[in-house]
């Protein structure tokens, strides 16, 4: 089944520390890979997308994921965060032929301690 | 970017009333919009596909007859829970897909509505 799968469920960071939030999905062909944030109170918005291409790819706010397709992976980073990243971050991932049906992982809730 | 908009963003209502939840494309035409469901603290769970003109595709164990989905034209798709209980209440999102920007067939961008918060008492 088609799937996407966040390793980290809550993470909590001293501002300025490193971000990685891993990601990982199932096989099932050609993919598009995204990275939704939720702010607190606040809609969805996309950080970053993977269509084809550089396997890094660059986002807003700093933010930055790698697709190794090797390991079914789109993992987010940010090399230091600040408190106002604290936020819910979702992976998402469309496959050929689904139509565009975006699939999220569970997401990851992270808290920055200021 | 794109803007999305959802109405109403909050709604209480009593057990076994209908309601009915919009989703609207401000600025640019859908013809795909897709519903989401997110409990607390868990992800978005896709409902259905809406698409304009014909009828909604609906994910496994949705139930096609509590939740009605109309998209009746370009920018607006409507999601109504009928004869909702409580165990209805929930977040509900709605995303559009934008065709009309550069990207490939199938992986245009979705944009987001900011939510629905429905409470059933």
């Amino acid at each position: 089944a088609q799937s996407v799968s966040q390793h980290n469920h809550h993470v909590i960071l001293s501002e300025a520390a490193s971000l990685e939030l891993g990601c990982n999905y199932s096989y099932g062909g050609t993919v598009n890979l995204f990275w939704y944030v939720q702010y607190p109170g606040q809609h969805l918005q996309l950080l970053l997308k993977y269509f084809s291409g550089d396997p890094l790819v660059k986002g807003i706010k700093g933010f930055e994921a790698e697709f190794i397709k090797s390991k079914f992976s789109f993992n987010l980073r940010k090399p230091s965060v600040q408190w106002s990243d604290t936020a819910e971050y979702f992976c998402a991932v469309t496959y050929s032929g689904n139509t565009g049906k975006l699939i999220f992982g569970q997401g990851t809730t992270l808290q920055v301690k200021p | 970017g794109a803007v999305v908009s959802q109405h109403p963003s909050r709604v209480i209502c009593k057990s076994g009333t209908s309601v009915k939840i919009e989703c609207r494309s401000l600025d640019f035409q859908a013809t795909t919009m897709f519903w989401y469901r997110q409990f607390p603290k868990q992800s978005l769970m896709l409902m259905a596909t809406s698409n304009e003109g014909s009828k909604a595709t609906y994910e496994q164990g949705v139930e096609k007859d509590k939740f009605l989905i109309n998209h009746a034209s370009l920018t607006l798709s409507t999601l109504t829970v009928t004869s909702a209980h409580p165990e209805d209440s929930s977040f509900y999102i709605c995303s559009a897909r934008a065709l009309d920007r550069p990207y490939p067939t199938g992986t245009g961008e979705l944009f987001f509505g900011e939510g629905s918060r429905l409470t059933v008492l």
